[in-house]
């Protein structure tokens, strides 16, 4: 696509349950990484795709995140037993291997109540 | 790990006039990246202009230029002729060599442009 395009762009749901939200790199971009961005803070790291593989995971908060990339392609941030503290932008980017122009789509705001 | 500071909340500047958003950092690379991004109400982070630490040269981009001072860890933004589109929060970012993609941002600065 043109851009790297987040879906769905606000999600809104109960403390406790399970969201899936979703990013579609460019076109041939190789690298995928997840940000989140809570309110008034700048984005901060989560996880770095190379291909299929997490080639840094270090910024997950806790085994209730959990990204895959299957095909190297789209990727999925999956969270579990979702808590208000979740409620955030969550910014997904990519870029061409080793090019440091990361290119953002426009986030998912999630709003756990 | 590195620390990416901006002290300035809010600012704010009338149209066509100049302004410099300022920004520190703390690391012990040698070898980095440093990133000034736009942040609208849309959400999307625009690259505004990047630096590489190993250049002497302060990087432009048109009506944007920076102030690199490596020994001071200084790296300030200087937005001229600012223009209406320009409001927006801005954050500098840092990023390792050796670690492409992976940023660290700064707090943000809130611009706006008035008429």
């Amino acid at each position: 696509g043109a851009g790297v395009s987040q879906t769905p762009s606000n999600k809104v749901t109960e403390k406790g349950k399970y969201v899936e939200l979703r990013c579609d790199p460019i076109s041939g971009h190789t690298a995928l990484y997840w940000y989140r961005q809570s309110l008034g803070q700048g984005p901060e790291f989560l996880i770095y795709f190379q291909g299929t593989g997490a080639a840094d995971d270090s910024g997950l908060p806790n085994d209730r995140f959990f990204a895959v990339r299957p095909e190297g392609s789209v990727s999925t941030l999956k969270i579990q037993r979702t808590e208000r503290g979740d409620s955030a932008v969550y910014l997904c980017a990519s870029s061409f291997a080793g090019n440091t122009e990361a290119f953002f789509g426009q986030g998912t705001r999630l709003t756990v109540v | 790990a590195q620390t990416v500071t901006q002290s300035q909340p809010e600012m704010s500047v009338q149209e066509a006039e100049t302004v410099t958003l300022s920004c520190t950092y703390d690391t012990s690379e040698n070898n980095y990246y440093l990133f000034w991004y736009k942040q609208p109400p849309s959400r999307q982070m625009i690259l505004v202009i990047r630096q590489e630490a190993y250049k002497q040269q302060n990087a432009t981009e048109n009506r944007f230029s920076v102030n690199f001072q490596k020994a001071a860890k200084s790296f300030s933004l200087k937005i001229s002729d600012s223009q209406l589109g320009d409001t927006a929060m801005y954050f500098c970012a840092f990023e390792m060599r050796t670690s492409y993609g992976k940023l660290t941002f700064g707090q943000g600065t809130i611009l706006t442009v008035h008429p």
